[in-house]
């Protein structure tokens, strides 16, 4: 089945630099590639996700980038404010014969922007 | 809209009793509901995933006898933790897609369980 790595474990940067987090993946049927942001004691959040016959996709500070033959992909946070203090996930996806889709999720990276 | 919520949002029990979550889909259809388990500091696990209608399919190492999934109808799905005991103690998420060839899932808040 598929796994998924994710590095850092966690992750702190002065407010206003870029923040970089990175994920392998093992199936290389995988399509789909969504990250999810995760305050304490909350559900996650959609932040942005990819397909497979992306490379890249931005909205405003955050990007991904998508690398299949190396099948790992980034998300990158530019202009890190305190308010992106959680912990980030990425997760994929393969589409199964049965219909059942089911995501897998990395091991999560906890970002602390320091003021 | 896309919104999925959960209830109770926290439930604290004795061991041995049995806990029942609801997970609906308020403004759609939720064709496909999954349930995940996550405990402190760590991601989120994947423990079954139910269509409509049908048995859920439990991933490896989740006692489906232990952990019943009811999704009975298209804005419905219900977890119930029976004989609940204290490493069944966890944050219990449970999340919604629509259409199988829709990507993305909704998740709802969360229910945390605390077993005494």
């Amino acid at each position: 089945g598929e796994n998924v790595e994710q590095h850092p474990s966690t992750l702190s940067v002065q407010e206003g630099d870029s923040a970089v987090i990175k994920c392998t993946y093992s199936d290389s049927a995988s399509n789909y590639f969504p990250w999810y942001k995760q305050e304490l004691g909350k559900r996650p959040q959609l932040i942005i996700d990819i397909r497979s016959n992306v490379g890249e996709k931005k909205d405003q500070r955050i990007a991904v980038t998508l690398n299949k033959t190396a099948k790992h992909f980034s998300l990158h946070i530019t202009e890190t404010q305190p308010e992106d203090s959680a912990v980030y996930f990425c997760a994929a996806k393969r589409a199964q014969n049965t219909g059942f889709q089911k995501l897998v999720f990395g091991t999560g990276t906890r970002l602390l922007v320091s003021p | 809209g896309a919104v999925v919520s959960q209830h109770p949002s926290r439930v604290i029990c004795k061991s041995g009793t049995s806990v029942k979550i609801e997970c609906r889909s308020l403004d759609f259809q939720a064709t496909t509901m999954f349930w995940y388990r996550q405990f402190p500091k760590q991601s989120l696990m994947l423990m079954a995933t139910s269509n409509e209608g049908s048995k859920a399919t439990y991933e490896q190492g989740v006692e489906k006898d232990k952990f019943l999934i009811n999704h009975a109808s298209l804005t419905l799905s219900t977890l119930t933790v029976t004989s609940a005991h204290p490493e069944d103690s966890s944050f219990y998420i449970c999340s919604a897609r629509y259409g199988a060839s829709n990507n993305e899932q909704f998740f709802g808040p969360g229910t945390r369980l605390t077993v005494l």
